[in-house]
């Protein structure tokens, strides 16, 4: 599975949008740009995922580059509960999918 | 809908002592199953994965063990804990019924060893 880099820290003021930044330039074609959260003390919770195109759902935007060699989340609204640890992880759904998390980009929701 | 347990949510052990904690899901068949450590402040790695009953595959040399003795049921273990086993311990599930669908984590178990 392909690795990522994302920036290790990221400051939003609340209410504004979040946008947070994904490399993953060795991507294969049949993998998936899967992004999760992680409060402290809790466990992940997924977020959105997406193969090429831009993907939406109710808790945020995923926007793949053309070449798919980087990503970008987006939390339209930003709010103090969005605080937390943002992986992006690449992989695909072969018999033993194995997902790689780094140690992802802590977001800092600010009043 | 699909609910995965895990337990206990925290536990202290002396070094030297047996682990066991379990992890089970409800409301899907034949999920794939993990196991992943996070040590403070670092990112998740994957220690166990099982694709079906019996079946486990190791990612990394360590002093645990996990197995599968049902479907929906993935134990982690250990004989003799050492002080490096401390950390947060998660389990999770994914299906195999869709393809590239997302994984589901349970609420984790802090194990501390003294």
């Amino acid at each position: 599975d392909a690795k990522t880099t994302q920036p290790t820290s990221m400051d939003c003021a609340e209410g504004r949008a979040a946008n947070l930044p994904c490399n993953h330039s060795t991507i294969s074609g049949n993998e998936y740009v899967y992004w999760y959260r992680q409060i402290h003390s809790q466990g992940p919770q997924y977020i959105i995922h997406g193969l090429k195109n831009n993907e939406t759902n109710e808790m945020a935007s995923l926007i793949i580059t053309e070449d798919r060699k980087s990503s970008t989340l987006i939390l339209p609204h930003a709010t103090l509960r969005d605080t937390a640890v943002y992986y992006c992880i690449v992989g695909r759904n072969t018999g033993g999918f194995k997902t790689i998390f780094g140690a992802g980009t802590r977001l800092f929701v600010k009043a | 809908s699909q609910t995965i347990h895990q337990w206990p949510a925290t536990l202290v052990q002396p070094v030297g002592s047996p682990l066991s904690l379990e992890c089970t899901v409800e409301g899907t068949s034949n999920p794939n199953l993990y196991w992943y450590r996070q040590a403070a402040g670092r990112g998740l790695q994957l220690l166990f994965y099982s694709v079906g009953i019996g079946q486990i595959s190791s990612e990394v040399p360590q002093n645990l063990s996990a197995s599968r003795p049902q479907d929906r049921q993935f134990i982690l273990s250990s004989k003799k804990l050492l002080l490096s086993d401390s950390g947060f311990y998660l389990c999770a599930w994914k299906g195999v019924d869709r393809p590239n669908t997302e994984a589901f984590f349970g609420q984790g178990t802090r194990l501390t060893v003294v």
